[in-house]
Parts: C-alpha cells; sequence; structure tokens
C-alpha cells in the first residue's frame, strides 16, 4: 500500500463520541487526502492536504475535521460521530496536487456508528 | 456539472472471456483518466492511466483501456479473464482541480 498505514482498521463506535482515525505515510510526499466509500456513492473526498497545517474541504466535508502537524500524519475527526458517517474511510497520498498526479490509497478504516 | 458514469454496476464473466468495463465521463475538456482495481478488503491499486498521446494505454495485470474523446468515453479491456481478476473496478478523472470517481464495477469471474 505504498507505505501508507491507516488506523485503526476497525473501529465500532456509538453515536455523538468523537473518533479520530490516523493516515501515517513513509513517502514524504506533500499531499494527502481523506475519502469515504460507500455503496453506490464510489469514493468522495472528505478533505485534502497540500501540506503541513494547510488543509482544504473536499465534496463531503460536513461533520469532518483533519489535522497534519507533521508531513507523514494526516488526521481525520468525527466531532461527534453519526449514523450517516458508518462508512470505508481511505487515505491517499500524491507528490504534487491534482493534474497528472497519482494518488496512492491506504488499506481503509471500516467505521461503524451505532 | 462534471461526472464519471460507470453504467455497470456488477458485472459476471467466465473465466477466458473476454472483459470491458464502461466508463464516461462528462467535462468540457479532456481530463486525465485513470482505472483502479479494489479486491475485498483492500485500498485501491491503479491499474493505468492516460495523461495524453496515444490514445490506447496499457497498464498491468494485463488490463488495457482506450481513450475514445468523440465518446467521452475511456473503457477498460482485458482479452481473456483470470479468476484474480475479481475485484471492484473504479474509473476515476481528474480535471486538474477536481478528482472524481465513478461508482465502481463489481468483477465476478466464473469457473
Amino acid at each position: 500500500d505504498a507505505g501508507i498505514t491507516q488506523s485503526p482498521r476497525h473501529k465500532v463506535t456509538e453515536t455523538g463520541t468523537p473518533v479520530t482515525l490516523r493516515c501515517h505515510q513513509t513517502e514524504n510526499h506533500r499531499y494527502m487526502y481523506w475519502y469515504r466509500q460507500d455503496p453506490g456513492h464510489g469514493l468522495r473526498l472528505i478533505h485534502y492536504s497540500y501540506g503541513v497545517k494547510d488543509t482544504d474541504k473536499g465534496e463531503v466535508s460536513d461533520g469532518y475535521s483533519v489535522s497534519r502537524s507533521k508531513t507523514e500524519d494526516f488526521l481525520l475527526t468525527l466531532e461527534s460521530a453519526t449514523s450517516s458517517q458508518t462508512s470505508v474511510y481511505f487515505c491517499a497520498i500524491s507528490e504534487g496536487g491534482l493534474a497528472k498526479n497519482i494518488q496512492y490509497f491506504g488499506a481503509g478504516t471500516r467505521l461503524s456508528v451505532l | 456539472a462534471q461526472s464519471v458514469t460507470q453504467p455497470d454496476i456488477h458485472i459476471t464473466v467466465s473465466e477466458g472471456a473476454s472483459l470491458e468495463l464502461r466508463c464516461n465521463y462528462s467535462y468540457g475538456a479532456t481530463p486525465y483518466l485513470f482505472w483502479y482495481v479494489q479486491s475485498p478488503g483492500q485500498g485501491l491499486q491503479l491499474l493505468l492511466k492516460y495523461f495524453s498521446g496515444d490514445t490506447l494505454v496499457q497498464g498491468i495485470k494485463g488490463f488495457e483501456a482506450e481513450f475514445k474523446r468523440s465518446q467521452s468515453s475511456f473503457n477498460l479491456r482485458k482479452p481473456s479473464v483470470h479468476w484474480s481478476d475479481a475485484a471492484e473496478y473504479f474509473c476515476a478523472v481528474d480535471t486538474g482541480n477536481q478528482f472524481y470517481f465513478g461508482t465502481g464495477t463489481s468483477l465476478t469471474v466464473i469457473p
């Protein structure tokens, strides 16, 4: 998985609790992304980062926040998890931003919000 | 609005048969195009990409794809499918400032 580690791989939590997912890369790539994957929707971008402390919103950012304090780590936080956030979350990295830059994906985190 | 359409949600083919997975995009200019494959419980792996030049591109695992500007299509093909090709396949479009995935096509391979 191109030097990308997502943790945890599986998590079950309750509605209203905070949840943080971690993505760690060893490739020193500048760009990092968080996607969610849901049946019938493919992958949708939640947030992305283009450098340390530099982040921006994606298509489905409501209810999520991110932080990147180091090049290698990109955290996704659900401040108060809801059942609609039950999904599989993927982290991706790329050397540059869009336009010809290939994204490499982690193995995913399966999150269930009960 | 830009979009990526994979019209086939699920396809079943026999091992050894040929395969074609369809992908159409909606975008004013020529985007950068990708096919990814996802095996069960795994992340996405890049199969191939098209940026410019020859419209027939070769990828890993014996896959190829052809870009047809007139049809706004980027269909994925394989001449002879193997049981290990069973997976979900995603077409993706990079417009230069946004990246869009199709909803995926699930491939079942029967012996």
